[in-house]
């Protein structure tokens, strides 16, 4: 069974352009969430889908952030204008039962606004 | 306000010694405990969960305590392997299972 899969793995962008990443949960999973780490420091939740639903985003910063998950497959964050800020690494995570499974995670995107 | 703190940012055993790694949280609403191990260039892996009915989860090497009086948990390592090099974070939700993570303890295991 492949694992949660997040495209690109590094990205190095100007302020003020636009990134968008992806994220390809595991087969059969329903929920999705987004988060992100932040110079070395705790994970952040920013926001979470059952299919293609957004069940809870209270931890997106602001609107230049939006998470797309068309269909219930995969997920799409972008973000638009970039800030120095929003620089960090970005997981997303996959589970099957919200309220049983383990979360699983894929390996990141590091974000780099310069 | 972070809700889940991880006070030793790092920590250093010797093989085939215990490591114990620590953690505290503040919500008193959380009742689902995980640690996560997570490798540079990786994603955090998935490594022994507690529910806050329990005060013991054991899974090999790998033991985790809970004492909600003092809104505390700790990871054991038994023995201490070279491959458990990495850093630690410990996370903890609620009925949403949102994870709060804490800022994660790196691991060095000595030969």
């Amino acid at each position: 069974e492949a694992g949660v899969t997040q495209f690109p793995s590094h990205s190095v962008i100007e302020k003020g352009q636009t990134v968008t990443l992806r994220c390809d949960p595991i087969s059969g999973h329903d929920n999705l969430y987004w988060y992100r780490r932040v110079m070395g420091k705790e994970i952040k939740f920013l926001l979470h889908f059952v299919k293609e639903s957004k069940q809870d985003e209270s931890g997106m910063p602001n609107n230049r952030f939006l998470a797309e998950r068309t269909g219930g497959t995969y997920s799409t964050l972008k973000v638009q204008p970039a800030e120095l800020e929003d620089s960090g690494v970005y997981f997303c995570a996959s589970s099957r039962s919200r309220n049983t499974d383990t979360q699983y995670f894929g390996p990141g995107t590091r974000l780099t606004v310069l | 306000d972070q809700q889940v703190k991880q006070n030793s940012p790092s920590l250093s055993v010797q093989e085939g010694r215990i490591s114990i790694l620590n953690c505290d949280y503040t919500n008193s609403m959380f009742d689902y405990f995980l640690w996560y191990k997570k490798y540079p260039a990786e994603g955090p892996t998935f490594l022994i969960s507690i529910s806050s009915i329990k005060d013991k989860n054991e899974d090999g090497r790998f033991t985790v305590f809970l004492n909600k009086s003092a809104k505390h948990l700790s990871l054991h390592i038994v023995p201490s392997q070279p491959g458990d090099s990495a850093v630690y974070f410990c996370a903890a939700a609620s009925n949403d299972y949102k994870l709060s993570f804490g800022a994660g303890t790196t691991v060095t295991v000595r030969a």
